[in-house]
Formats: C-alpha cells, sequence, structure tokens
C-alpha cells in the first residue's frame, strides 16, 4: 500500500518563474492538502481540495493555486516566485471528512 | 484564536529520560489534536492522536495526556532513545478540516 507520494523532490527556480509540484494521496484517500513549511518553522495550511474542487484556503495569495484531477492526485501552482517561497511544500491526503492525515516527503523548492 | 502554542522549543534528555511537551490552543471548536514527528528532510510522520472526550491515550512509549478546561495537551516519551531524537510538532484540527501546528520541539536524546 503505497503511502503519499510527491514529485519532485528538490527543485530550484528564479524569481518571477512559475512552478507546479504534484501529489498523489495514499491509496484510499480522496483528499488532497497542501501546506508550506519554511525552515525551522510547523506547517501552514495553503488549501484543501476535495471532489476537484478548493473546499477551503489558508492565508496564502493568489500566486498559489491548485487543482485535484479525477484520480484524486493534484497539482501545486505557484506563479511569479518569490524569494520566500523558498520552502518544503507538503501534500496531505485524508478519507473524506476524517481528521487524520497522512503527509508526503515534500518537495523542497529553492528560489534564487 | 486559531494559533497553537508548544514548548519547548528545543530539549536535551538523555537515554531513558521522559521529555515532555506541552501545547495550548485557544478555538474550542478543535475536536482533533494529532502529534507529528519529522526527521530532517522528510515530511511529518502521525505519531499519536486524541480526541477531546478522553484525557490520556498511549501507544507503545508515547502517551498523550489531555486537559480540556485548561485548552492544554502533552506529549510525553517514556524511555526515550537516540532514535527518537527529531522534531515535534503538536496539531490541531476541526472534523477534517485544516491542521494547525505549533511551532515544533527539537528534540535531541543523549546515549
Amino acid at each position: 500500500d503505497a503511502g503519499v507520494t510527491q514529485s519532485p523532490t528538490h527543485l530550484i527556480k528564479t524569481r518571477g518563474q512559475q512552478v507546479t509540484l504534484r501529489c498523489s494521496p495514499k491509496s484510499g484517500h480522496d483528499t488532497v492538502s497542501w501546506y508550506q513549511q519554511a525552515l525551522g518553522q510547523g506547517p501552514q495550511f495553503i488549501f484543501q481540495y476535495y471532489e476537484e474542487e478548493e473546499r477551503q484556503r489558508g492565508n496564502f495569495p493568489d500566486r498559489f493555486s491548485g487543482h485535484q484531477f479525477p484520480n484524486y492526485s493534484s497539482e501545486l501552482n505557484v506563479n511569479a516566485l518569490l524569494l520566500g517561497d523558498s520552502a518544503l511544500y507538503l501534500c496531505a491526503s485524508s478519507r473524506g471528512s476524517q481528521e487524520t492525515q497522512y503527509f508526503g516527503p515534500g518537495t523542497r523548492l529553492l528560489v534564487l | 484564536q486559531q494559533q497553537v502554542k508548544q514548548s519547548p522549543q528545543s530539549l536535551i534528555v538523555q537515554k531513558g529520560g521522559i521529555p515532555i511537551i506541552n501545547c495550548a490552543y485557544e478555538n474550542t471548536a478543535f475536536d482533533y489534536f494529532p502529534w507529528y514527528q519529522q526527521f530532517p528532510g522528510k515530511g511529518p510522520a502521525l505519531l499519536i492522536a486524541i480526541r477531546p472526550d478522553v484525557s490520556e491515550k498511549k501507544e507503545g512509549r508515547f502517551t498523550i495526556s489531555f486537559n480540556k478546561s485548561a485548552k492544554q495537551f502533552s506529549l510525553h516519551i517514556m524511555d526515550s532513545q537516540p532514535g527518537d531524537s527529531a522534531t515535534y510538532f503538536c496539531a490541531a484540527e476541526t472534523s477534517g478540516s485544516r491542521l494547525t501546528f505549533g511551532e515544533g520541539t527539537q528534540l535531541t536524546v543523549n546515549p
């Protein structure tokens, strides 16, 4: 039973560029949440997708957008990258309204 | 009101000691309180979780104590081992909603 997978593992971009991160949820899970974790801090909620719709959104600008596909996998897109977007981006999956969220290994994004 | 306060920021214990990490919250709508363990370069791994209708939960060497009236909860690690050295995060959630994390505690267990 595969857990949550994310790709790529690492990414280097320059300011102003755009980036797409990908996530495949744990088998049987249909809800995907994205979090940003800056160095030395706890993860911060970006948004959550369920049934291909954004169900909730945290305090992040519109430069951050997402998508969920019919197979429940998800993408996180960040436009007009800033130096401050450098962080570990984590995807978590869960089943419907159940509370337990399982995290993937994350994608380390460095913006130069 | 969405914040979760965690302390201490860092903790050093000897092997066999019992580190205790504390968290406090304000939002009474929170109804699920998980703890995550994170190693460098890895994603957070669920360790143990509790709901506010119980005051204590044990799983192996890990115990959560929960005080609903004080809006506080804590993690105890019994017989700590060097392999337990990691960053621990408490979190709180409302019924399948977003997780709100504490700031994290970096635990070092010396041999």
